[in-house]
């Protein structure tokens, strides 16, 4: 299975921008790209997820290179709420042994200073 | 509305004894999936339910492991016989379709084996 790389951990100021990257050069051409997030003592939270294009929505926006080899979540504002670890996960299109199950690296920890 | 939840919330049982790990999913959604997350492991598949499909055991680490779903909604999680390495939390999650990467995760079990 394609892998993801991703930094450790990241910090960022309150209300400023954060944009997170992720690595995933093996990628094929049905893999999705998913981010998860997940905040202290909780569950894993879905964030976004993108194939080809830019995709934007209330929590964040996911950008993709055009190669699809990396891509980037981007926070436009960060809050102290948002304080969690981001992982990127690829998601093997239909028909794969893999298909549905989400696999986990160690992601990033983001810390926010207020 | 309400999300995925999970009881107990925490287990404390000794080596040796039987436990069952309860997830109710999100009414409507067909798939459910087990993870489990320890500390030397990071976050990991466990098994996936999808309708009256035969489920997905794949990601169970020993025969000691079952699961079960009825009735297409709540399903428990069973742990014979358990060793100290089976501590960790773990969660449930279910999304509205079969291989849908868009999981929504209860805030898990934190089962600890004494």
């Amino acid at each position: 299975d394609a892998k993801t790389t991703q930094p450790n951990s990241m910090e960022s100021n309150e209300e400023e921008p954060v944009h997170l990257p992720c690595n995933h050069s093996t990628i094929s051409g049905t893999d999705y790209i998913h981010w998860y997030r997940q905040l202290p003592s909780q569950g894993p939270e879905y964030v976004i997820h993108g194939l080809t294009s830019n995709v934007n929505n209330r929590m964040a926006s996911l950008a993709i290179a055009e190669d699809r080899k990396s891509s980037t979540l981007i926070l436009h504002r960060a809050t102290l709420r948002d304080a969690a670890v981001y992982y990127c996960i690829l998601g093997r299109g239909e028909g794969g042994t893999s298909y549905g199950k989400l696999t986990f690296g160690q992601g990033t920890i983001l810390t926010v200073h207020p | 509305g309400a999300g995925v939840s999970q009881s107990p919330s925490n287990k404390v049982t000794e080596k040796g004894k039987d436990v069952e790990l309860r997830c109710d999913p999100i009414s409507g959604h067909t798939a459910l999936y087990w993870y489990r997350q320890s500390l030397g492991q990071g976050l990991e598949f466990l098994i996936y339910f999808q309708g009256n499909s035969a489920p997905d055991k794949s990601g169970l680490p020993s025969d000691r492991f079952s699961a079960e779903r009825t009735g297409g909604s709540v399903s428990t999680l069973t742990i014979q016989r358990t060793q100290q390495e089976d501590s960790a939390v773990y969660l449930c999650a279910s999304s509205l379709r079969r291989g849908s990467y868009e999981q929504y995760f209860g805030p898990g079990t934190r089962l600890t084996v004494t």
